[in-house]
């Protein structure tokens, strides 16, 4: 069975730092695009960021560009997203999700269960 | 940036009835639109690509429809678990963007 599973969540003051990881099993992780998608407490879903397979291209919300960075590990079968000058604004669970291709826009075919991140003073 | 409208953003149904859920876009996504169910406390889970297309595992009382702007999920007989938020996904452009959702409550 597939798993992707988050870490790396947590309580940060605005203007802070977090690294949150995904780590995938049990699929050829390089031949896929992976994407972050977050979820603020109560509200709808909101596309992140994205990478492709092989983590030579990416594409970012406007909300987060220059401030949010997506990468990939394949020898570790790991996906991150670096979170700098965090705003309230970020406080979210965020998922990380599979789409079914090498790269490009996609949809989400795999999800894991969330990382909880939470910025506040 | 697309905007995806749904609506209604609350359903009231019975176990057994049908469902008709909308998403709207703002402009034409052609046919690059899914739907994803979410249950309280869970992930989101694949139900549709590409318009009409059933993810792995899905039964098919679940199905889609539309094109361009318009799109539809129909649930054709609501089982207890289908009670849940849904939202629609399109995939034609950058940022890929979500509607707010559409809640399927027990009434």
């Amino acid at each position: 069975e597939v798993h992707l599973v988050e870490s790396g969540g947590g309580l940060e003051q605005p203007g802070g730092s977090l690294r949150l990881s995904c780590v995938v099993s049990e699929f050829t992780f390089r031949g896929y695009v992976m994407n972050w998608v977050r979820q603020a407490p109560g509200k709808g879903l909101e596309w992140v960021a994205c990478i492709n397979g092989d983590g030579t291209s990416t594409n970012y919300a406007d909300s987060v560009e220059g401030r949010f960075t997506i990468s990939r590990d394949n020898s570790r079968n790991t996906l991150y997203l670096q979170l700098n000058r965090l705003r309230d604004e970020d406080s979210a669970t965020y998922y990380c999700a599979k789409g079914p291709f090498f790269g490009g826009a996609t949809y989400f075919d795999l999800w894991g269960q969330g990382a909880l991140v939470t910025v506040s003073s | 940036e697309i905007v995806l409208t749904q609506s209604p953003a609350t359903l009231s149904l019975s176990p057994g009835e049908r469902a008709t859920l909308s998403c709207r876009a703002s402009q034409s996504v052609t046919f690059y639109l899914a739907w994803y169910q979410q249950r309280p406390g869970q992930a989101p889970r694949l139900l549709i690509f590409d318009t009409s297309n059933r993810a792995t595992g899905i039964p098919d009382r679940f199905s889609g429809s539309g094109s361009g702007t318009d799109f539809t999920l129909t649930i054709s007989s609501l089982e207890p678990e289908d009670f849940a938020v849904y939202y629609c996904q399109q995939r034609y452009t950058w940022p890929l963007t979500f509607g707010g959702g559409t809640k399927v409550e027990i009434k």
